[in-house]
């Protein structure tokens, strides 16, 4: 019931197509989702989060969708660049943890083609 | 890195050594938080705390231990490493949101 599930594994996109990662979850106490971007040999990175009384978020060219009845999520990169190659990882958590006690997905190694 | 230190950066050390890794934060930040990630299992909590001398267990935890004597100090133990304990350890830092991670540590055991 701890678990976040996340696909594909891996994505090769070309450059300036859509890059989309789903996860999905069982927890229903969880009401904080990030997404973490990270680059070989660094830390994840916050790159934008949301929380369950929206449906969607958007930062730039990345765009989080909810659907809490699905108990789904997804993460989609818009005009993907080479520099968005990276590792993208979804995570849940309830909110009294303050955000960093965190169930991770398994990871999504991204790579967008030039 | 949002303030925060992890040394060492890579260690390699024997099967049975005792072994501390450390985490500095210079944000004053409440929660300090220790995962480990291997291949294909994403990220996972060891130990976290929420406050000075308080600590408490993560989802694997078996086989370390960590101590929080100063608001920004979180040391990992590996009381008698294993192989299995071979793995990239993040410290990560939490205030009233997101969690902000460090650099990690990459640990061998041989």
């Amino acid at each position: 019931q701890q678990q976040v599930k996340q696909s594909p594994q891996s994505l090769i996109v070309q450059k300036g197509g859509i890059s989309i990662i789903n996860c999905a979850y069982e927890n229903t106490a969880f009401d904080y989702f990030p997404w973490y971007q990270q680059f070989p040999g660094k830390g994840p990175a916050l790159l934008i989060a949301i929380r369950p009384d929206v449906s969607e978020k958007k930062e730039g060219r990345f765009t989080i969708s909810f659907n809490k009845s699905a108990k789904q999520f997804s993460l989609h990169i818009m005009d993907s660049q080479p520099g968005d190659s990276a590792t993208y990882f979804c995570a849940a958590s309830m909110a009294r943890y303050q955000g960093g006690k965190l169930i991770f997905g398994q990871g999504t190694e991204l790579s967008v083609k030039p | 890195d949002a303030g925060i230190t992890q040394s060492p950066r890579h260690k390699v050390t024997e099967t049975g050594t005792p072994v501390t890794l450390r985490c500095h934060q210079t944000e004053n930040h409440r929660y300090m938080y220790w995962y480990r990630q291997d291949p294909g299992h994403g990220l996972r909590l060891i130990h976290y705390s929420y406050g000075v001398k308080d600590t408490d267990k993560g989802e694997v935890s078996d086989g370390y231990s960590v101590s929080r004597s100063k608001t920004e100090d979180f040391l990992l133990t590996l009381e008698s490493a294993t192989s299995s304990q071979t793995s990239v350890y993040f410290c990560a830092i939490s205030g009233q949101g997101a969690a902000f991670f460090g650099q990690g540590t990459r640990l061998t055991v041989v």
